[in-house]
């Protein structure tokens, strides 16, 4: 099956710094990501949608300069987390696409990226 | 707009018995797809099931069964003889099929199940 993986797994970052996360397709092309933050007992919540070689479409409520997301190649996307602040900690989950048409359409997701900031 | 709800927050059971978790939508789409999902405490999300909305029978996977009812807008999860290592979170998700920035994912709130042994 298709495999996306994330790097790091975890990572823990003082207040005020960026913090970068990668997300890769390990196996297919997808040039369609998304990004996903997950608070702790709370459920998924889209950030925003990344398309390869143009601009990501954030979801309302989700600033785009702290949150910024870069699809340069057809199997990496990746969120830096800028200015990092302690209420950015949380567990950050991306998925990549693959079209097949119609009900064969799937997300695969990554296994995660939790990020802490002190 | 689409929602999903999963109005039980956190199940207990005991090991062995069967268990059905519920999940409601909402969707404007004549064409969806429903997910279910599981979460462990390790956090990765696992895929159990895809169904498309012209698709309405029901679908046995070993200890898992999920019953689509379009008319109740249901697509609810049971578990038959429940086993410790079930113990996770699962989410429900709806994607629509509506064009242009289609296939995002709606989660569910999830529900938090523990099997006890």
């Amino acid at each position: 099956g298709a495999v996306v993986s994330q790097h790091p797994s975890w990572v823990i970052c003082k207040s005020g710094t960026s913090v970068k996360i990668e997300c890769r397709s390990l196996d297919f092309q997808a040039t369609t990501m998304f990004w996903y933050r997950q608070f702790p007992k709370q459920s998924l919540m889209l950030m925003a949608t990344s398309n390869e070689g143009s601009k990501a479409t954030y979801e309302q409520g989700v600033e785009k300069d702290k949150f910024l997301i870069n699809h340069a190649s057809l199997t990496l996307s990746t969120l830096t987390v800028t200015s990092a602040h302690p209420e950015d900690s949380s567990f950050y989950i991306c998925s990549a696409l693959i079209y097949s048409g119609g009900a064969h359409n799937e997300q695969f997701f990554g296994p995660g990226t939790r990020l802490t900031v002190l | 707009a689409q929602k999903v709800t999963q109005a039980q927050t956190e199940i207990s059971v005991v090991e062995k018995e069967d268990v059905t978790l519920d999940c409601v939508y909402e969707t404007r789409d004549t064409t969806y797809y429903l997910f279910w999902y599981k979460q462990p405490p390790s956090g990765e999300l696992v895929f159990l099931i895809r169904r498309n909305s012209f698709d309405e029978q029901n679908e046995i996977s070993g200890r898992y069964s999920w019953n689509f009812q379009k008319s109740t807008s249901s697509f609810n999860f049971t578990i038959t003889a429940s086993q410790v290592v079930d113990s996770a979170v699962y989410f429900c998700a709806l994607s629509g099929d509506s064009g242009a920035g289609s296939y995002q994912l709606t989660f569910g709130k999830g529900t938090k199940l523990s099997v006890i042994p």
